[in-house]
């Protein structure tokens, strides 16, 4: 079975500052991989994909993610962190071949600030 | 957009009630879910949908059932609710043939039991 581990239930950075989000994950084969974040008072919304190709993944709001196959990792990354981005951040993986649902890590609050 | 419509933000029920959480999509998409987010644990998978009048178990199905008699909306039904059902439940729905990514979250609904 699938799972993902956000290691950090918090992380502060100043405003400014590189940020990184970090996730590892566990599947069955090659995994598609994804960021969602969850700003206050709404519902989660989709950052970023990993499928196949370029180990890079550029997302939205100038987020990045790396994935990295032999550490199983899929940090998400951004170069100048922005109050704005202060939010909650899912990591969440599926295997590449089938049709099961998304499984979730158990999320990273984000703090970023002035 | 595509927009995924939960009936309440909030809900009050007691111990012992039977309690209806709806979930409308207007996007014509196959796929939906109903997840609970609990600090510190995440997103966990309740129910899912891949067609009308079908359902499947996700990791927490114990105490829900569903109902999906039509394609644009998916309930999940607490048959006798209890206290610890009181949780942020989130709705959510995709297309398939890309392997679920992308999904679109509802604003949810935060729940309590008393």
């Amino acid at each position: 079975a699938q799972s993902v581990a956000q290691p950090e239930d918090q992380v502060n950075v100043a405003e400014g500052n590189p940020l990184t989000v970090k996730c590892t994950y566990s599947v069955s084969g090659n995994p598609y991989l994804f960021w969602y974040v969850q700003y206050p008072n709404r519902g989660l919304q989709f950052l970023l994909k990993y499928i196949t190709g370029d180990n890079l993944v550029k997302g939205s709001y100038g987020f990045e993610a790396e994935f990295n196959k032999s550490q199983t990792s899929f940090h998400l990354k951004k170069p100048s962190a922005l109050v704005s981005d202060s939010a909650l951040y899912f990591c969440a993986v599926r295997p590449y071949s089938g049709n099961t649902p998304l499984v979730f890590g158990k999320g990273t609050r984000l703090s970023v600030i002035a | 957009d595509v927009k995924v419509t939960q009936s309440s933000r909030y809900l009050v029920k007691r111990t012992g009630e039977k309690v209806f959480l709806e979930c409308v999509q207007d996007m014509d998409h196959e796929n939906m879910f109903w997840y609970r987010q609990d600090p510190g644990l995440g997103l966990r998978l309740i129910y899912f949908s891949y067609d009308v009048k079908m359902k499947e178990k996700g990791d927490i199905p114990e105490g829900y059932s569903v109902s999906r008699e039509k394609k644009e909306r998916f309930s999940l039904i607490l048959e006798s609710a209890s206290t610890n059902q009181t949780s942020m439940y989130l709705c959510a729905s995709t297309r398939p043939g890309q392997g679920n990514e992308k999904l679109f979250f509802g604003s949810g609904t935060q729940l309590s039991v008393l």
